[in-house]
């Protein structure tokens, strides 16, 4: 089956520098990615939809400036999350859907990636 | 606003016990999506449907358009099966990634 991979899975960092997350769909292409956020013991939340060459767009409530998203090729979505802070740690998750005429574009989903800022 | 409630929120069972987990919704969808997160975050897409029934090994889902309501579930349940299930439905259309989740529910397999 079809298979996305993010890195790093765990991360922790000090507060104040940049986190740079990837998320790889390692053998189909994906023109749209999505990047989602959960906090513990909550649901969900789609942060934003990746585009692959063109700007992200972002739900409401998400700071684009500070989580910076790049499309920059069919298998390839980064989130970075700028000069992150306590309150940004989270589980980050992304997913890639597949696209094509054998396929009903559905959603593969990353195995994550556990931001701890201190 | 769409709301998506599961029911329960915890569950645990005895090796080999069916298992049913219950979801509602509240705005008419295109599509509703069951994930399995495991114990470590990482999320697999388990169905996809948009009416009827889905079968994959022993997992099964079914959806009734009309009341709204999907279930999962899981025969001969298996240790291996202890996992938080989602269920998520998307209004536009199932590739969306704009899925409103649930908040899971949380299955204790004991052997």
């Amino acid at each position: 089956g079809a298979v996305v991979s993010q890195h790093p899975s765990r991360v922790i960092c000090k507060s104040g520098t940049s986190v740079k997350i990837e998320c790889r769909s390692l053998d189909f292409q994906a023109t749209t990615m999505f990047w989602y956020r959960q906090f513990p013991k909550q649901s969900l939340m789609l942060m934003a939809t990746s585009n692959e060459g063109s700007k992200a767009t972002y739900e409401q409530g998400v700071e684009k400036d500070k989580f910076l998203i790049n499309h920059a090729s069919l298998t390839l979505s980064t989130l970075t999350v700028t000069s992150a802070h306590p309150e940004d740690s989270s589980f980050y998750i992304c997913s890639a859907r597949r696209e094509g005429v054998a396929y009903t574009g559905e959603l593969f989903f990353g195995e994550g990636s556990r931001l701890t800022v201190l | 606003k769409n709301e998506v409630e599961q029911s329960p929120q915890n569950l645990t069972a005895q090796e080999g016990e069916f298992i049913t987990i219950n979801c509602s919704y509240s705005v008419g969808i295109s599509a509703l999506h069951w994930l399995q997160q495991h114990p470590g975050g990482g999320i697999v897409s388990l169905f996809m449907l948009s009416s009827g029934k889905k079968k994959h090994g022993r997992l099964i889902a079914t959806i009734n358009i009309q009341e709204k309501h999907s279930s999962l579930h899981i025969t001969a349940s298996h240790p291996r099966d202890s996992a938080v299930y989602i269920c998520a439905d998307s209004n536009y259309g199932g590739s969306q990634g704009n899925l409103i989740f649930g908040k899971g529910t949380k299955l204790s397999v004991k052997p």
